[in-house]
């Protein structure tokens, strides 16, 4: 079935650096993927999403990088603040017609030091 | 804009307890709504989703029904709960037609059962 994990539970950065976050998918027919952070106690937000037509999408100090030959999704952020700690999730969707019916990783949590 | 409200924010009910937890919607018309569990350090899981008033797909066997009364009002119900049910719950919406896949999350409900 499909599945989709995050290679590392945590991560810690210093504050200035750039932060990459690592997601895999198993499922070829995902065709859109989305970033979400999701800070204590609160919703997750959304941050970004990218298209299987594309290779590279780019934010405000973030950026998504989506390998399908490896099936393997990135989250750079650019000079990582103490705003940036929370919990990252990717999510993949397959079709439009799924309709929000992401399939979640379980996060990556993201700790800045000042 | 567009905004969701989803109470209470935490909540302690005893095991055989009912349950109820409400979601509106403003600002959209005819949203998709969904209602997620997060279990602790973990991603989340889709419970139900609706795509108009009284429609309403669940997608894992549970001891929760959902409900959508109104076009921007999803309530997520127990009758007796279990301590299995305990986890932080989370709404949201998500427009409908095309490249709709992306959600608004509301807060959240820390939902405690002893």
């Amino acid at each position: 079935g499909e599945s989709v994990g995050l290679h590392l539970p945590t991560l810690s950065v210093q504050e200035g650096d750039n932060s990459i976050i690592n997601c895999a998918y198993s499922n070829s027919a995902s065709d859109y993927f989305i970033w979400y952070k999701q800070e204590s106690g609160k919703g997750p937000q959304f941050i970004i999403d990218i298209r299987s037509n594309m290779d590279k999408r780019q934010g405000q100090r973030v950026t998504v990088l989506l390998n399908k030959t490896v099936k393997h999704l990135s989250l750079q952020i650019a000079a990582t603040q103490p705003g940036d700690s929370a919990v990252y999730f990717c999510a993949e969707n397959i079709g439009s017609t799924n309709a929000g019916k992401s399939t979640f990783g379980d996060g990556t949590t993201l700790t800045v030091k000042p | 804009s567009q905004t969701i409200h989803q109470w209470p924010a935490t909540l302690v009910q005893p095991v055989g307890s009912p349950l109820s937890l409400e979601c509106t919607v403003e600002g959209t018309s005819n949203p998709n709504l969904y209602w997620y569990r997060q279990a602790a350090g973990r991603g989340l899981q889709l419970l139900f989703y609706s795509v108009g008033i009284g429609q309403i797909s669940s997608e894992v066997p549970q001891n929760l029904s959902a409900s959508r009364p109104q076009d921007r009002q999803f309530i997520l119900s127990s009758k007796k709960l279990l301590l299995s049910d305990s986890g932080f719950y989370l709404c949201a919406w998500s427009d409908t037609g095309p490249l709709n896949e992306k959600l608004f999350f509301g807060s959240g409900t820390q939902l405690s059962v002893l």
